[in-house]
């Protein structure tokens, strides 16, 4: 099946600061989702973005679908963007299944 | 506003229970639901794709005898974990396509002492 790996594992930024996180797919997908789970388990649907760029207030997302790859950029960190962030995907054989990568889990420190 | 409602949020209970989980779609239907499954630190594994008016499909590795799931109308599955033990411990949820993005409710955490 499809293989989602998510860099880095673990992130410790200052508050103000920005940071990109990664998505790596390793076949060619209809849908890929960007959550934010937060300390209660909450999946918390932050872009439906299978190609192209978005963008919602601070946070921005691009799939660049021909090269396999998601980047979730989040600016201007604050504390209650803590939390851990998982991609997924369907791939375009996988039946409407989300696959979660590996995740990266975003400290904010004050 | 929700638009998958799962309950209970929390479950504790003592080893050799059963315990059923439900998952609905609000305001609209869904044929096909999916149940995952994440364990502390872990991500989320798909276990199994929850049809109505049919069997479920399981993902390799998981006990259909042990996950029983019922997708008997077109806003209802339910999860049935049988006879839990301490290794079924984990946070439990579903999701619901509604077209394009999926929709997941916000889980249940179970314990088993």
């Amino acid at each position: 099946g499809i293989q989602v790996e998510q860099s880095p594992p673990d992130l410790i930024l200052q508050e103000g600061a920005n940071s990109t996180l990664r998505c790596n797919f390793s076949d060619s997908v209809n849908n890929l989702q960007w959550f934010h789970q937060n300390p209660w388990g909450q999946l918390i649907n932050l872009f439906y973005i299978p190609s192209g760029t978005k963008q919602n207030g601070r946070l921005s997302a691009t799939t660049v679908a021909t090269e396999r790859y998601s980047l979730l950029y989040i600016s201007s960190s604050q504390t209650t963007d803590s939390g851990v962030y998982f991609c997924a995907v369907v791939s375009n054989f996988g039946n409407e299944k989300l696959t979660f990568g590996t995740g990266t889990r975003l400290t904010i420190i004050p | 506003g929700a638009v998958v409602s799962q309950h209970p949020s929390w479950v504790i209970c003592k080893s050799g229970t059963s315990v059923k989980i439900e998952c609905r779609s609000l305001d609209f239907q869904a044929t096909t639901m999916f149940w995952y499954r994440q364990f502390p630190k872990q991500s989320l594994m798909l276990m199994a794709t929850s049809n109505e008016g049919s069997k479920a499909t399981y993902e390799q590795g998981v006990e259909k005898d042990k996950f029983l799931i019922n997708h008997a109308s077109l806003t209802l599955s339910t999860l049935t974990v049988t006879s839990a033990h301490p290794e079924d411990s984990s946070f439990y949820i579903c999701s619901a396509p509604l077209g394009q993005p999926q929709h997941f409710g916000d889980g249940t955490r179970l314990s088993i002492l």
